[in-house]
This record gives structure tokens, C-alpha cells and sequence, in this order.
């Protein structure tokens, strides 16, 4: 499977748009995108997954670009519920998620 | 529709003792994925299986670890002669029939292992 890469952190004020970035330039056609939060030590959370066209569902879009390379998670309006770490995985024909290190989303009043 | 349940929350053992973590996917999934995550580590695959079939265990450890999935009941990950640095939070996640890369897998809120 591909591998991602993401910031480390985030900031974003409550109220306001969370737009998380993620690369995955070497991603394969048939590879998935799948976005996945964990919030303090609890069980990751599904979020959202697509293969190239944009997706959204209640919680969060999900924007890919053209080419495949990469992907935005956004959620469209932040609360402190939301400060967890997130996580962009690209999915083959493997099955498995493998999660790398994620974006520790940081919401603030 | 329940959601993924594991079994124990939290589980103590002492070293050289037996662990036994029960997951039991949400109903009508019949894939399982287990997770381990190590304190202030990130997850790391463990198995896949499917019903009565170890499908990928390539992040299992070769020694003292092994998982199954019967046709009836829990999927079960044992551990033997546990270690201090088995200590850990053990994730077990389901997906439905399938189980590929275009559907989603669902997590427990897991085992938290603690060996003393």
C-alpha cells in the first residue's frame, strides 16, 4: 500500500473549517483514501473514504485531487470534540489499514 | 446494530501468565482485524482473519502470540507468557463480507493489557 505523509500538528478555532492535508503521491488506481481519527486513547473512529472522486457524508468531506497525489479531509466546522489524531491511509488490495504517525488536531476556543 | 465489542476493557496479568482478548464483530461482519498500540506509539497491524482462516498475519510476532476465528463465537488473540512489554492497548476492528479496500472497518474501544 502507499504510503501518506501528513503534518504533525494542527491548530484550528472552534467554529471554524479544519482542513487537513495529506500526501500520497506513489497512490495506485485502484488504492482507496481513507481518513480515520483516534480521539485520546480510544478506538479509531471511521470517517470517510473515497477513490477519486470528492466524497461527503455527516461528518467531513473528502477532497482528492485530480491526479490522485492528494487528499483533503475537511471538517466543515470545528469543535473541541474534534481535537484528536487524524489519519490519511491509503488502502490496496492488501485489506488491512496501515496507520502511520496522523495529524494531532488541535481545536481551540 | 451493537457495535464492535471487545472484552476485557482493561486486563492485568502478571508475567509468565496467559491473555485472552475477546472481540466480537458487529453483527453480519465476517472479517476481523487486531491492533496493537504501545503507550505513546502508533497502531500497528497484527493479523487479519476471516472466519476459521488466518488471512495475513505478517505483523504478528512469531513467538507467544496467536489469533483465531471460529465459526461460532468471539475472535479471540492470545498471549502467552506474557511480558512487560506486551503491555499495551489491543484494537480489534470488523468489516462486512468482502472486507476490501472499498469497505469500511470498524473499531472496538479495546483492551488495555497491563502486565505487572
Amino acid at each position: 500500500d502507499a504510503k501518506t505523509t501528513q503534518p504533525t500538528s494542527m491548530d484550528c478555532a472552534e467554529g471554524r473549517a479544519a482542513n487537513l492535508p495529506c500526501n500520497h503521491s506513489t497512490i495506485s488506481g485502484n488504492e482507496y483514501v481513507y481518513w480515520y481519527r483516534q480521539i485520546h486513547s480510544q478506538g479509531p473512529q471511521y470517517i470517510i473514504h473515497g477513490l477519486k472522486n470528492n466524497e461527503t457524508n455527516e461528518m467531513a468531506s473528502l477532497i482528492i485531487t485530480e491526479d490522485r497525489k492528494s487528499s483533503t479531509l475537511i471538517l466543515p466546522h470545528a469543535t473541541l470534540r474534534d481535537t484528536a489524531v487524524y489519519y490519511c491511509i491509503v488502502r490496496g488490495t492488501a485489506s488491512k489499514l496501515t496507520f502511520g504517525t496522523g495529524t494531532r488536531l488541535q481545536v481551540t476556543l | 446494530n451493537a457495535g464492535v465489542m471487545q472484552n476485557p476493557r482493561h486486563l492485568v496479568r502478571r508475567r509468565g501468565q496467559e491473555a485472552r482478548l475477546r472481540c466480537s464483530p458487529m453483527k453480519g461482519h465476517s472479517h476481523v482485524y487486531w491492533y496493537r498500540q504501545l503507550p505513546e506509539e502508533g497502531l500497528k497491524f497484527m493479523v487479519y482473519l476471516q472466519k476459521e482462516n488466518i488471512i495475513d498475519e505478517s505483523g504478528m510476532p512469531k513467538e507467544r502470540f496467536s489469533a483465531e476465528f471460529p465459526k461460532e463465537g468471539p475472535s479471540i488473540l492470545r498471549i502467552q507468557q506474557v511480558v512487560r512489554g506486551d503491555s499495551a492497548a489491543y484494537f480489534c476492528a470488523s468489516s462486512p463480507p468482502g472486507g476490501g479496500k472499498n469497505t469500511e472497518a470498524f473499531f472496538g474501544q479495546g483492551t488495555r493489557l497491563t502486565v505487572v
